[in-house]
């Protein structure tokens, strides 16, 4: 059975600093990850999407990266801003393509001005 | 473009009462979830949806939860009846298919039961 975990569950930092943030997942035969950030009180948004085939999506100051073979993948934030604080969600999704998503509890970030 | 509509945004409810969620999805949508998600957690999958057709339902609790698609656009969850631990914020997403597409995250109806 997959199992997603994400470390931290909180993080606090001053703004314009670069963070990483972890995800972890036990088992390797996966089809894509995604992160999503998620406001409170709001929905989920989709960030960056990594297929299996790839090593790392990059978007405006994100940058997300994939290792299967460990488990593991990283959501790097650069310069971050109040606006970025929210929840971090990863999910990964089985490499039987049934479209079910299994996500992580999710890493809460606070940037402080 | 519209995104996934949910209503209502909260409800409260005393234990054993019914309780309704609708679901609008993005307009030529094939595939709706619906996912549950706990305080300080992840969202877990209820069900899903391929049109008309609940491709996936094994972690719905059926004792409790149905879920319908009349002609395979809007979707309605119900809880008869609702119990404490169903306090969560239930959450409906879609995309254009079920197997690579991004899926697309309604807000989610929080629901407290007293």
């Amino acid at each position: 059975k997959q199992e997603v975990t994400q470390i931290p569950a909180a993080l606090s930092v001053p703004e314009g600093e670069n963070l990483v943030l972890n995800c972890s997942f036990t088992d390797s035969a996966i089809y894509n990850l995604q992160w999503f950030r998620q406001d409170p009180g709001k929905g989920l948004t989709s960030l960056l999407l990594i297929q299996s085939s790839q090593r790392e999506q990059t978007s405006g100051r994100l940058n997300a990266s994939l290792d299967k073979s460990s488990g593991r993948s990283t959501l790097y934030i650069a310069a971050s801003q109040p606006g970025d604080s929210a929840t971090y969600l990863c999910a990964v999704r089985g490499s039987s393509n049934t479209g079910k998503l299994i996500f992580g509890q999710g890493t809460t970030l606070q940037v402080k001005p | 473009e519209a995104g996934v509509v949910q209503s209502p945004r909260y409800k409260i409810i005393e234990k054993k009462q019914p309780v309704a969620f609708w679901c609008n999805p993005i307009s030529g949508h094939n595939t709706l979830y619906w996912y549950r998600q706990n305080l300080g957690q992840g969202p877990e999958l209820l069900i899903r949806y391929e049109n008309e057709e609940a491709v996936d339902d094994s972690q719905l609790p059926k004792d409790r939860f149905s879920a319908e698609r009349l002609k395979g656009v809007d979707s309605t969850l119900k809880i008869q009846p609702a119990e404490l631990g169903d306090s969560a914020v239930y959450l409906c997403a879609s995309s254009h298919s079920g197997n690579t597409d991004t899926q697309y995250f309604g807000p989610g109806t929080r629901l407290t039961v007293l």
